[in-house]
């Protein structure tokens, strides 16, 4: 069975510039999750897609991050424009319903 | 408010030797409790999980964790630490439901040495 995919895995932006990750889960997973990973600390939720409805966009900054899975598979994740807080790994997750998730590889985002 | 708590941001132990990561967490409700592992440059990998039953759970690579419910405690534990064992392992808890937002511990770095 393939795992969750990822890309790009590493990506080099200035400041104010925007930057999107891809990501297709495992096939047949109805839950997607994007999460945050700030150096030093444990992933952070952004955002929980059910199919192609979002569950939970609490903790997603708005303002510039987007994020979307419109035919309920593959999903995008946008920076638009970009903060050197944003230094980040990028983690994408699915699940078939069940409490455990399955991860990716990561998108490593480095803003100069 | 939930959280996870990991109180060592490092663990060294000696080849051989065997090793403890501390877990707790404080969840309103009955908790899904999980054990992630991360290495340089890789995504997390399920080593265990604990969702009901027998408060032991047995995982991958030899990983074991105990539920504890009076002391709200999950701590990972492995017989014998081997040096590939080292990276950096995370903790994490679900709550009110299968798919509900999981929370993460802030890591523990384990270090084994040869």
């Amino acid at each position: 069975e393939a795992g969750v995919a990822q890309s790009p895995r590493y990506k080099i932006i200035e400041k104010r510039q925007s930057v999107a990750f891809w990501c297709n889960p495992i096939s047949g997973h109805a839950t997607l999750y994007w999460y945050q990973q700030i150096l030093g600390q444990g992933p952070k939720l952004l955002i929980q897609f059910q199919n192609n409805g979002v569950v939970d966009d609490s903790q997603l900054p708005k303002d510039r991050f987007s994020a979307e899975r419109l035919k309920g598979v593959d999903s995008t994740l946008k920076i638009q424009p970009a903060k050197l807080e944003d230094s980040a790994v990028y983690l994408c997750a699915s699940s078939l319903g069940s409490p455990q998730e399955f991860f990716g590889p990561g998108t490593r985002l480095t803003v100069l | 408010a939930q959280s996870v708590a990991q109180p060592e941001d490092q663990v060294n132990v000696a080849e051989g030797n065997p090793l403890t990561v501390k877990c707790t967490y404080s969840v309103s409700g009955n908790p899904y409790l999980f054990w992630y592992v991360q290495y340089p440059n890789r995504g997390l990998q399920f080593l265990l999980k604990y969702i009901t039953g027998d408060n032991l759970v047995k995982g991958s690579y030899g990983f074991e964790a105990e539920f504890n419910k009076s002391q709200t405690s999950f701590h990972l534990k492995k017989p014998s630490a081997l040096v590939s064992d080292s990276a950096l392992y995370f903790c994490a808890v679900r709550y009110g439901g299968a798919t509900n937002k999981l929370i993460f511990g802030t890591g523990t770095l384990l270090a084994v040495q040869p």
